[in-house]
């Protein structure tokens, strides 16, 4: 079955360390999100992709970076992780708009900067 | 500010009763809104979802109710069972707002007791 898969699933840092949170998905969707989830606010958009090559920036996006170089892949890279950034990230991925309700989540990856 | 406020933290009914989760947005130019259900270290499902031309969606025990004039909308789960205990978030998106990018609310934690 396709799915979407985020790694690592928890992960513990230091202020000032690159982390990298993987998403890979086997949908073959075009688009690719990132977004953290924190008490309070919902569901936050990072960082998204139309596709290979592709990134833009969401609502939150400082402090954050991503690259697509191929279709399954979206990885989400820390620079220099910051206390602030302690949160549970989810990467998703459609084909279609995202209003169809064709958004697929994967499990999280809940990050702790200490 | 929270274009989409989900004002209710959290929701406790009886199994077999109603369960009522109540959704509002600020911008009168969202034109289509969803409903996503999360379960603990698992990502957001979508759940139902309705355009700004209807006032109402059904889909088996889910109903989801639009009314634009108040900027409201509702999620009905009659009858209420133990499965649906999880996290309910509402979202929202719009032609003027890229239509790939959903905004989220907070979410509301429904709990459905025996």
């Amino acid at each position: 079955d396709a799915e979407i898969t985020q790694s690592p699933r928890h992960k513990i840092t230091e202020t000032g360390r690159q982390v990298t949170l993987a998403c890979h998905q086997t949908w073959n969707h075009n688009n690719m999100f990132w977004y953290r989830q924190d008490l309070g606010h919902g569901l936050r958009l990072i960082h998204y992709s139309y596709g290979v090559h592709d990134t833009n920036k969401g609502e939150v996006s400082d402090g954050y970076s991503v690259s697509r170089s191929n279709t399954e892949d979206l990885p989400l890279t820390l620079e220099s992780a910051a206390s602030s950034q302690t949160s549970v990230y989810f990467c998703a991925s459609s084909e279609g708009q995202a209003n169809t309700g064709e958004l697929f989540f994967g499990e999280g990856s809940r990050l702790t900067v200490l | 500010d929270q274009q989409v406020k989900q004002n209710s933290p959290s929701l406790s009914v009886q199994e077999g009763r109603i369960s009522i989760l109540n959704c509002d947005y600020t911008n009168s130019m969202f034109d289509y809104f969803l409903w996503y259900k999360k379960y603990p270290a698992e990502g957001p499902t979508f759940l139902i979802s309705i355009s700004s031309i209807k006032d109402k969606n059904e889909d088996g025990r889910f109903t989801v109710f639009l009314n634009k004039s108040a900027k409201h909308l509702s999620l009905h789960i009659v009858p209420s069972q133990p499965g649906d205990s999880a996290v309910y978030f509402c979202a929202a998106s719009g032609n003027f707002y890229n239509t790939d990018k959903l905004i989220f609310g907070t979410g509301t934690r429904l709990q459905v007791f025996p």
